[in-house]
């Protein structure tokens, strides 16, 4: 059965640190993964999503980047933090047109 | 306007209520559709998946799907204190864009 990692759960960072979160899939091969931010009371922000290796498309420009160093493994980081990156943090994967999965979330609080 | 239109809520029923969700869309490609539940917190969990006109029924929940009026519901009979979360919809733009509404925040009174 396919499975999705992310950590931490939680987070709380200093403003103009730099951000590393990690997601990981089990389970499955060449799957499109996916970075969403939910801030409290809204929708989900898609930020970045990936078809493959080295593959990164962003749908916002941003203080943030992403990065897939390996087929299921996808990173999201920042050089340096800003409040407004403050929020719940989303891994998920699927395949085109399937059902998306989602990991168990990382709080990020910038402080 | 926005792609995807859902409900804030809060809405509150009594246990043992159905509840109806909806959203409403713009987009006539979307050929994809989603219900999600969400608990504080947490992530996601995909309730569910379908990508035709009429109903999808799994145990209590019932999808429905009307293309023609651009408008999605969920249906939960028999409501439970455990079903109190936020339900979010989400639907498919092209291949890969994943499109949610805000979700509706449901309290389910015992």
């Amino acid at each position: 059965s396919q499975t999705i990692h992310q950590w931490p759960a939680t987070l709380v960072q200093p403003v103009g640190s730099p951000l590393s979160l990690e997601c990981t899939v089990e389970g499955t091969s060449n799957p499109n993964l996916y970075w969403y931010r939910q801030a409290a009371g809204r929708g989900l922000q898609l930020l970045f999503y990936s078809v493959g290796i080295g593959q990164i498309s962003s749908e916002v420009p941003q203080n943030l980047s992403a990065s897939r160093p390996q087929d299921r493994q996808f990173i999201l980081s920042s050089k340096k933090l800003l409040l407004s990156d403050s929020g719940f943090y989303l891994c998920a994967h699927g395949r085109s047109n399937e059902k998306l999965f989602f990991g168990s979330g990382t709080q990020l609080s910038v402080l | 306007q926005k792609e995807v239109e859902q409900d804030p809520g809060p809405l509150s029923v009594p246990e043992g209520a159905i509840v109806s969700l909806n959203c409403t869309y713009s987009n006539s490609a979307f050929q994809y559709f989603m219900w999600y539940r969400q608990y504080s917190r947490k992530g996601p969990e995909l309730l569910m998946y379908t990508y035709s006109s009429g109903n999808k029924e799994d145990g209590r929940f019932t999808a429905q799907v009307d293309k023609s009026s651009k408008y999605i519901s969920l249906f939960i009979r028999d409501s439970q204190p455990s079903d109190s979360a936020t339900y979010l919809c989400a639907m498919i733009r092209g291949t890969y864009k994943y499109i949610f509404g805000t979700g509706t925040r449901l309290k389910v009174l015992a």
